[in-house]
């Protein structure tokens, strides 16, 4: 069973491009949560899709967005990058609302991205 | 809102020691709690979890028991292997996880 799998796994643009970021949640899984964890720090939710719609919005502003497929994958976009925007980005799925708390919470490697 | 604290690092060990990682959080529920561990270069893997108070969560030799008295989830283990060396990541979940920023351990033969 495939757990969490994100592309591309490093990545390098420059202050003011966009990039997107693609996630395929574990087998089954309906809720997909990004996070962003910049270096030496806890990672910071971003955002959170469940049925296609986002559910939860983090402290994060409009130059990030996402998307879910009916698949469940989940993309997130970042428009006109930033130095600050360097971090690792981090998919998470879960099975069920993200309501039901009790669920175990799974992550995948990560999307290195680093913005000069 | 939610938020957890947790013990800051570097903490260095040698091998067989007893390693002790403090958290504490504030919530307005009850909130289902969490041990994370990241290995350099990786994503974060699930170590343990708590899912109400008086719960004691497993794994690896690692323990943690959720305490609502004082608002806590405590990482222990009794004898660390250099193996061991990571960041591990306290965190709640409120419909999101929470993070605390991390503890860096360094495990030496």
């Amino acid at each position: 069973d495939a757990g969490v799998t994100q592309s591309p796994t490093h990545l390098i643009k420059t202050r003011g491009q966009q990039v997107t970021l693609r996630c395929s949640p574990k087998s089954g899984h309906d809720t997909v949560s990004w996070y962003q964890q910049a270096l030496g720090q806890g990672p910071q939710f971003i955002f959170q899709y469940y049925e296609e719609e986002e559910r939860q919005r983090g402290n994060f502003p409009d130059r990030f967005s996402g998307h879910q497929f009916p698949n469940y994958s989940s993309e997130l976009n970042v428009n006109a990058l930033l130095l600050g925007d360097s971090a690792l980005y981090l998919c998470a799925s879960s099975l069920g609302p993200p309501t039901d708390t009790l669920n175990t919470i799974y992550f995948g490697e990560g999307s290195w991205l680093t913005v000069v | 809102g939610d938020s957890v604290t947790q013990m800051e690092g570097p903490v260095t060990l040698s091998e067989e020691a007893f390693l002790t990682i403090n958290c504490t959080y504030t919530a307005t529920g009850y909130p289902s709690l969490f041990w994370y561990v990241q290995y350099p270069g990786e994503g974060l893997q699930l170590l343990l979890k708590a899912t109400k108070a008086d719960d004691k969560g497993s794994n690896k030799g690692f323990e943690a028991t959720y305490r609502k008295e004082t608002t806590s989830f405590h990482l222990e283990k009794g004898s660390v292997q250099v193996s061991d060396s990571a960041v591990y990541f306290c965190a709640l979940n409120d419909y999101k996880l929470s993070f605390g920023a991390g503890t860096t351990v360094t495990v030496r033969a």
